[in-house]
Order: structure tokens, then sequence, then C-alpha cells
């Protein structure tokens, strides 16, 4: 099984500011299977982005993600006030299927 | 547009079963795999079942494996999941989402706003 760890946990920015999420697999992912989720309070998942550098239709251009093998990196290059939420990754290389325990970005 | 619309949760028991629904409109059902993933109250996501564009694949988390049964009716762009069993840390929030291929290793591009079970005597 593979177990996604998300660092940090919490992350406290001021809109404007950059935002550097990581997630790390256990093993490594034999392709580049990996997605990244947006969820705000009481909403479902929103897909970002996926294939580890691939953004999904109509998320902005400053989401941008990238790594290969176990390590992973989704940055938000200027936050605005919307981004404020949990983001998730997930594994889709082999089951079972797995997510992150998130990162909380709260407004500092 | 496509939308995913789940039904069936609701208040249930410790050992007792519900059927959950996911209908789904906007895209060709049959060309896509599907998923359910739920969360805890204040928790993480967590993948939990898929099944393939034929119905015939089907994945399961350990969690819920021999108590939880996934299926397809692409007759009626229905996904379900017929949860058994049920015990209190089943509580969840229980998503499905739509794959972006027709196997199941894929990113969800689409999400249903979730049906709660709630597990409790």
């Amino acid at each position: 099984e593979i177990v996604l760890t998300q660092s940090p946990g919490t992350l406290s920015l001021s809109p404007g500011e950059r935002a550097t999420l990581s997630c790390r697999a256990s093993q490594s992912l034999s392709s580049s299977s990996l997605g990244w989720y947006q969820q705000k309070p009481g909403q479902a998942p929103r897909l970002l982005i996926y294939g580890a550098s691939s953004r999904a239709a109509g998320i902005p251009d400053r989401f941008s993600g990238s790594g290969s093998g176990a390590d992973f990196t989704l940055t938000i290059s200027r936050l605005e006030p919307e981004d404020f939420a949990v983001y998730y990754c997930h594994q889709y290389d082999r089951t079972p299927l797995s997510f992150g325990q998130g990162t909380n970005l709260e407004i500092k | 547009e496509v939308r995913l619309v789940e039904s069936g949760g609701g208040l249930v028991q410790p050992g007792g079963s519900l059927r959950l629904s996911c209908a789904a409109s906007g895209f060709t059902f049959s060309d896509y795999a599907m998923t359910w993933v739920r969360q805890a109250p204040g928790k993480a996501l967590e993948w939990i079942s898929a099944v393939g564009g034929s119905g015939l694949s089907t994945y399961y988390a350990d969690s819920v494996k021999g108590r939880f049964a996934i299926s397809r009716d692409n007759s009626r762009n229905t996904l379900y999941l017929q949860v058994n069993s049920l015990r209190a840390d089943d509580t969840a929030v229980y998503y499905c989402a739509k794959c972006a291929t027709y196997s199941s290793g894929s990113h969800y591009d689409y999400w249903g706003q979730g049906t709660l079970v709630a597990v409790s005597s």
C-alpha cells in the first residue's frame, strides 16, 4: 500500500504570497499518477492537477504541480483569498489508491 | 454539463445496511470508470472502491473489503455502493466521483456533493 505524507499539516500565509505544498509517497510512482485536489468547507473536492503537472480545465495558471518518483509539489504562485482551503494529493498508480492527510492552507 | 447526484444515506444502527446510489448525467456513463471516496467528520479523504467502465473490474480498500460492494447499471447511468455490516467508523460523507478514463487508475474530474451515512445506536 502506498502511503502519501503531506507537509506541512497547516500553512499560514497572506494573500499575495507564494504557497508550496509537499506530498511524499512511500514508494515511487511508476508513472506520474498523482493528482491534487482543493476542498473548501462543506464542499466536494475539486480537481486542480493531474499527471503530477497538468492543470485541470478551468484552473488558474497560478496553480502548478511538479515532481516525479516519490516527491511532488503543488505551488500557488500568488495567493488569492479564495485559495485558502484544504489541499489533498492522491495517487492512482496502484491499488489500493490513496490520499494524503491534507494540508490546511489558512490566512495568516 | 456533468452531474453526479448521490442518494441513499441516512442514520443506521451498527450492523445495518444501506444502498447508496449515484445518478450520473452529462457524459457517456459506460465510457468511464467510477469511484467512491468517503470522508469522516473532520478527517481526510479516503478512497474506498472503484469500478471499471464495463462493471467487470472492481477494487476495494482493505477497510471495506468483504462488507461493501460496488456495482453499476450502465442502462440507468447509475453507480451503486451496497454497504453492509456497518460500524461506527464507517460514519462519513460518501462521495461518488467520475474517473477521467475507462480504467480506474485515473484522477477524478467530477465529484458529487456527497451523501451522509451515520452509524449509531
